[in-house]
């Protein structure tokens, strides 16, 4: 079974300063690794994922993460932080092979404070 | 926008009431599955369904079940509900379900027990 541990519950931040969310899993297979975002009264979107390859992954909005298996984490970081960026943001991991779901860590509210 | 709608939005209901909540999936997807987001947490696998089928459920009990329709649509069935299962249901669509394909969800409906 996997399981996902997001270190920091709150991180305000100032505008345009940079950010990392902290996300740690743990699994005793090989995983694919997610970041999803939830605006407020919406659903998840999916900022970027870790499938092979190049352990930085860039996704959408300027975000972008890193794959270290030896420590077995996969943090977010964007450089410059704008006020829209205000949201919960998820790590989830999933088996990667079949069929499997989604475990997801309690999550992180990142505030941008203007 | 998703391509994922999910009904009701809100909904209020009494302990050991019945409720049924909806989802259409992106188009020409098959797999969907649900999730509950208890307030404060990160969601957690209920179930899937693979082309009608269930074919991976988490540790919740049989009141929750499920149903997948020929067009993919989806129901979540909640019996006897409790007061802790107030929380946002989120469906989520993928194509075929297999480990690293992008899942969709939509914004969920969120249920309040009393």
């Amino acid at each position: 079974a996997q399981s996902v541990t997001q270190l920091d519950s709150q991180v305000p931040v100032f505008e345009e300063a940079p950010v990392e969310l902290r996300c740690n899993y743990s699994s005793s297979v090989s995983v694919y690794l997610f970041w999803y975002v939830q605006y407020p009264n919406q659903g998840l979107q999916l900022l970027l994922k870790y499938l092979s390859g190049s352990t930085l992954v860039k996704g959408i909005n300027g975000f972008e993460a890193e794959f270290n298996k030896s420590q077995t984490s996969f943090h977010l970081r964007k450089p410059s932080v704008h006020i829209s960026d205000t949201a919960e943001y998820f790590c989830a991991v999933s088996e990667n092979s079949g069929n499997t779901p989604l475990v997801f860590g309690k999550g992180t509210r990142l505030s941008v404070i203007a | 926008e998703t391509g994922v709608t999910q009904s009701p939005t809100h909904l209020i209901k009494t302990r050991g009431q019945q409720v049924t909540l909806r989802c259409s999936s992106q188009s020409g997807h098959n797999t969907v599955s649900w999730y509950q987001q208890a307030l404060g947490q990160g969601p957690q696998f209920i179930f899937q369904y693979y082309r009608e089928e269930e074919n991976g459920r988490g540790n919740f009990p049989p009141r929750f079940s499920g149903l997948q329709f020929p067009n993919y649509s989806s129901e979540l069935n909640v019996n006897a509900l409790e007061l802790d299962d107030s929380a946002l249901y989120l469906c989520a669509s993928s194509l075929d379900g297999t480990g690293g394909n992008t899942i969709y969800f939509g914004e969920g409906s969120w249920l309040t027990v009393v």
